[in-house]
Order: C-alpha cells, then structure tokens, then sequence
C-alpha cells in the first residue's frame, strides 16, 4: 500500500527558509520510473505544483519559484525533502507530496498535507 | 503554454449526472490529463487519467459511477449517481516536459 506523509513546520517567519520532508512507505525512490512531488494549495484557491524528483535524481521545478526551491531524496531513509527560501506570508499553504508510477503521467498518490502559516 | 481550464462550478441533483470539461491550451490537444477530487477538508484523491482517445484508466477503488471521455482538446469527468458525498473541488492535471500543470478547480454542489 502505496502512502506519503508529509512533515515540517507549522509556522515560519518571513525570510526564514522552510524544510518539508515527505516520508515514503509502500515504494522506494530507487524503484525504476517512480517520482515524488511537491504541490502546495493556499486557504481558498487551487493546487500548484512547485517540484518533482525522479528515481535518477533528475530534478524538475515550477519555473516561477525555481530560483527558491531545491528537491532532493534520501533512498537510504525513503524520504523526499523541499526547501524553499525567503518565505513569505503569500507562501501560506497546505504543502502535499504525490506519487507518480511513471516517467510521464498523473500524480496517482497524494499525502495528507502539512500547513504551513508564514507570520512574524 | 500549457494550460488547462476548468469552470469555477457546477451543480447537478442527487442521483442525477454530472459531466465536467477540462479545456487544454491552443497546440496541447493530444495530451492526456488526469481528474483529482478533493473533499471539504481533505487532501486531494486521484480520480484517473483520460486520454486523447477517451480511453481512461481509474485510480485504486474508484467506483464506476466515475468515467473519463475526450473530444477534440476537451477532457470529461462524468459523475453518474450522484451522492452527497461527491460534492467537493474536482482538479485536472496535465504534464509536458518538465512541467506539470493544475486547472483552478471546478466546485461541485450536489443540490
């Protein structure tokens, strides 16, 4: 049974840089294909994807908050970690990870989410 | 640019059926796309992926009243046999190379 729980921080002050870490069960980011997700859903609005890593380590990245974020994986630990820097409270959101089986497709496994409050 | 669009809402009875379009960009019109639900609350559930054929193939445990078809750049999510609990935010999503895209929701009220 394929699940993704997301954890981090409740609340960070603006500036500050966020570290979200999405812990894998019933897969490995070493099985062939398989990648992991980040997508983020303000109070409100919709779901916006931010980074994707694959079992080779290619990286892939919103392009309008590249220059903030930075996906990687830790096979050993089957975790999967988003860092974004200089956060803002327009970056208040619930933070979700997904699976996805394959080098091209939906994500087809979602995490329950972590929100995230940016105030000082 | 890939794009996909979506109504803001829709509304359709108890028991009866509901059919929601997502709308790829101008040049996108053979992508697939995939359906997400996301309940009052609670974090989104992947639904299925529909083709630019119509063919689709369902998430785990999807129930049948759900189906997937395509016309043209169009892509459908129909919700046959409504229940109370089917009203939520239903999402698309499309990919392309190395990018991945979300509609901004279609909210379903079952009246």
């Amino acid at each position: 049974q394929i699940t993704l729980k997301e954890s981090g921080p409740r609340l960070v002050k603006p500036t500050q840089t966020l570290t979200l870490t999405c812990s894998l069960s019933g897969f490995s980011l070493s099985d062939i294909a398989v990648g992991v997700g980040w997508i983020r859903q303000p109070p409100g609005k919709a779901l916006e994807w931010l980074a994707l890593i694959h079992w080779d380590d290619d990286k892939q990245y919103n392009s309008s908050l590249k220059t903030r974020l930075t996906i990687t994986k830790d096979t050993s630990k089957n975790q999967v970690v988003l860092t974004m820097t200089n956060m803002d409270p327009v970056d208040t959101a619930t933070y979700y990870c997904a699976h996805r089986r394959t080098i091209v497709g939906p994500f087809d496994y979602w995490g329950q989410g972590t929100l995230v409050t940016v105030s000082s | 640019q890939l794009v996909v669009t979506q109504s803001p809402s829709a509304s359709a009875s108890l028991g009866a059926s509901v059919k929601l379009t997502c709308t790829l960009s101008s040049g996108h019109s053979t992508f697939a796309i995939a359906w997400h639900q996301q309940q009052p609350e609670k974090g989104p559930q992947y639904l299925m992926k529909v083709n630019s054929d119509g063919s689709h193939t369902k998430g785990d445990g999807i129930p049948d009243r759900f189906s997937g078809s395509a016309s043209g750049a169009e892509r459908y999510l129909t919700i046959s046999s409504l229940q109370s609990d089917d009203e939520a935010d239903y999402y698309c999503q499309t990919w392309g190379t190395g990018i991945q895209v979300f509609g901004g929701g279609t909210k379903l009220t079952v009246l």
